[in-house]
């Protein structure tokens, strides 16, 4: 089973900035099977990012994901109030389950 | 626009079985491109997959739950449901049914029903 670990815990930034959120696994994910998922209060999760770079539909292009191997990362080039929430990293594809990371907080600074 | 909606019982007393069904609206269950599943999110806490069902009978439960999941596809109703036997209090969480495109990638989700296990 592929664990996946997410750094940091918590982000504390200010709408602007860029966010740089970090997603390593445990072994390789060889066909790049990693996705994103944004979450805020009281909300289920909405798919941003899939095959560790693409967005998926309506997602704005301040995001953006990259990496390969064992090490991907999320970037929010320009924070906006509405990007304050927790993001999870996933793993997925026909081999054992989707695991999830453990999420990264973004929060306002 | 596809949407999905769960129900069932918020509350389940321990050793219970938690049933939860999951009513598909704006696209059928009847096709083989996708995957239902369900996850679970303890409160506070972060994702944790319960299990995949294909319309063609392919599925996928997480090892950890497996000898108590039950996921099954009711195309007449257009619905899919769970069933956990013998819940404790650690099986507290908001349930989220969803759709995947690809097997465990997540691109439609409900909006979560939360279920208390509690005597």
């Amino acid at each position: 089973e592929i664990v996946l670990t997410q750094s940091p815990g918590t982000l504390s930034l200010s709408p602007g900035e860029r966010a740089t959120l970090s997603c390593r696994a445990s072994q390789s994910i060889s066909t790049s099977n990693l996705a994103w998922y944004q979450q805020k209060p009281g909300q289920a999760p909405r798919l941003l990012i899939y095959g560790a770079s693409t967005r998926a539909t309506g997602i704005p292009d301040r995001f953006s994901g990259s990496g390969s191997g064992t090490d991907f990362t999320l970037t929010i080039s320009r924070l906006e109030p509405a990007d304050f929430a927790v993001y999870y990293c996933q793993h997925y594809g026909s081999s054992p389950p989707g695991t999830f990371g453990q999420g990264t907080k973004l929060e306002i600074k | 626009q596809l949407q999905l909606r769960e129900s069932g019982p918020g509350l389940v007393k321990p050793s219970e079985t938690l049933s939860l069904t999951c009513t598909v609206s704006g696209g059928s269950i009847n096709s083989n491109n996708y995957y239902w599943g369900w996850i679970r999110q303890p409160p506070g806490k972060g994702l944790d997959w319960i299990g995949s069902l294909s319309y063609g009978g392919s599925a996928y439960y997480n090892p950890s739950l497996k000898s108590r999941v039950t996921i099954s596809l009711d195309t007449s109703k257009n619905q899919f449901s769970l069933k956990l036997d013998s819940v404790t209090a650690a099986d507290t969480a908001v349930y989220y049914c969803a759709r995947a495109n690809t097997i465990h990638l997540w691109s439609y989700w409900g909006q979560g029903t939360l279920v208390t296990v509690s005597s």
